[in-house]
């Protein structure tokens, strides 16, 4: 059973602080993803690693950045949190499949609060 | 550009009335479809993909490609299919799935 999990199911945090959340998945998927998930406007991509050092931009990439030192890690990190970036994190990995379908599995999320 | 669109936020029935949420793409693709639901407190999960045409509890769920629609059905809700439902699209190219703005189901009793 995929298992991915995320440090933190809440967190309180102050406008300006660096904030590091983080994800690990155990199935040695080669895929990651960070989203946000706000109410009425869905899941929106926030960057996504297809391996180990590498990232890619997604929909809303500004004000964030991340890091796969590892394969089974992926962090997003808040350089300066502000109070828009208050919201639901969630992280989520899947089988780099080629041009078949691929299921991708979530984490339990992580709700941020920047005060 | 790739979107999805639920236009509904809300779906509110009765137990035992069918349900239909609505979900329409843009792709100028072959698409990849699927339903993804959230139950309360509970991780956003898969609940079916319209490659493998399976009925998962009880929702069943036809790609249209004439309408560009991939609605969600169910012919008789229950109490515990209250839960946000998500559209989503598979932009085969990048891996990543393009999301809906999801519909909350309710079933009352």
């Amino acid at each position: 059973d995929v298992k991915v999990t995320q440090s933190s199911r809440y967190l309180v945090k102050r406008t300006g602080e660096k904030v590091f959340l983080e994800c690990v998945q155990d199935m040695d998927h080669e895929n990651m993803f960070w989203y946000r998930q706000d109410p009425g406007l869905g899941l929106r991509l926030i960057y996504f690693s297809y391996d180990v050092k590498m990232k890619e931009k997604g929909d809303i990439p500004e004000g964030y950045s991340v890091s796969r030192e590892k394969k089974e890690r992926f962090s997003l990190i808040l350089e300066s949190a502000s109070t828009n970036q208050t919201s639901m994190y969630l992280c989520a990995s899947s089988v780099l499949a080629g041009d078949t379908t691929d299921t991708q599995y979530f984490g339990p999320g992580t709700r941020l609060t920047v005060l | 550009a790739q979107r999805v669109t639920q236009p509904e936020k809300l779906l509110s029935v009765f137990k035992g009335a069918p349900v239909e949420l609505k979900c329409n793409y843009s792709y100028s693709g072959s698409p990849e479809l699927f339903w993804y639901v959230q139950y309360s407190r509970q991780r956003l999960q898969l609940l079916l993909r319209h490659i493998s045409r399976e009925s998962i509890k009880g929702f069943t769920a036809d790609l249209n490609k004439g309408e560009t629609s991939f609605h969600l059905k169910k012919p008789f809700a229950q109490e515990e299919d209250s839960a946000m439902y998500y559209c989503a699209l598979l932009n085969t190219g990048f891996q990543k799935l393009v999301f809906g703005t999801g519909t909350r189901l309710l079933v009352s009793p």
